[in-house]
């Protein structure tokens, strides 16, 4: 099983609809990120969250909310989805403990508004 | 806040031939640096990384990158290249845990291809 889970792999929606992408995982790693990957652009910072009680906006939070459920899921939500907000979105781990401070990734979630 | 530039979008380079893919940032303080990389269709995957200590580091698949504090690079280099080795990589750069926000901002990423 992966150690992060992202949920669904693939979604199709119409604008305006409200949508969520789902993260978990099995690390035990107390710091959850969201990015966007679009081409020419890398990875953009959606929101982080470093624990259950500590949301933070990245560079591109317009149009987004998260929700840290517990330290193991960190949600996404789109509220009224738009078509620039189709793109491949990825969950990420890191821990701020045990001098590892690189961040491990799910599989990417596919979204297309259309 | 921190940046990280990778001024190449493609890099093509024969198989068996050395390889450069080039990642420059800019950081408050000491960085942390990172490199990842993406075959289609995956997630990222972690390559190596640059906390402190040694300037050369060593990673998967054959992989290492230097560091260079006054030219504030990182390259990913490899002295063979694989055609396996064809994918995106990308640069990232975390600032000091003490110093900063820790937040980890991402290059645009550059797509190596290895030419049999």
């Amino acid at each position: 099983d992966a150690d992060v889970t992202q949920t669904p792999r693939n979604r199709i929606t119409k604008t305006g609809k409200r949508i969520m992408l789902e993260c978990s995982q099995t690390k035990g790693h107390d710091r959850m990120y969201w990015y966007r990957q679009d081409p020419g652009l890398g990875l953009r910072l959606i929101y982080y969250s470093f624990d259950v009680k500590d949301i933070n906006k990245g560079e591109i939070s317009d149009g987004y909310s998260v929700s840290r459920q517990a330290q193991a899921k960190f949600s996404l939500s789109l509220e009224s989805a738009i078509p620039n907000q189709t793109a491949l979105y990825f969950c990420a781990t890191s821990d701020s403990r045990g001098g590892r401070p690189e961040a491990f990734f799910g599989q990417g979630t596919r979204l297309t508004v259309v | 806040a921190q940046s990280v530039a990778q001024p190449e979008d493609q890099v093509n380079v024969a198989e068996g031939n050395p390889l450069t893919v080039k990642c420059t940032y800019s950081v408050s303080g000491n960085p942390y640096l990172f490199w990842y990389v993406q075959y289609p269709n995956r997630g990222l995957q972690f390559l190596l990384k640059y906390i402190t200590g040694d300037n050369l580091v060593k990673g998967s698949y054959g992989f290492e990158a230097e560091f260079n504090k006054s030219q504030t690079s990182f390259h990913l280099k490899k002295p063979s290249a694989l055609v396996s080795d064809s994918a995106l990589y990308f640069c990232a750069v975390r600032d000091h845990p003490i110093q900063g926000a820790q937040k980890l901002v991402f290059g645009q990423g550059t797509r190596l291809t290895i030419n049999p």
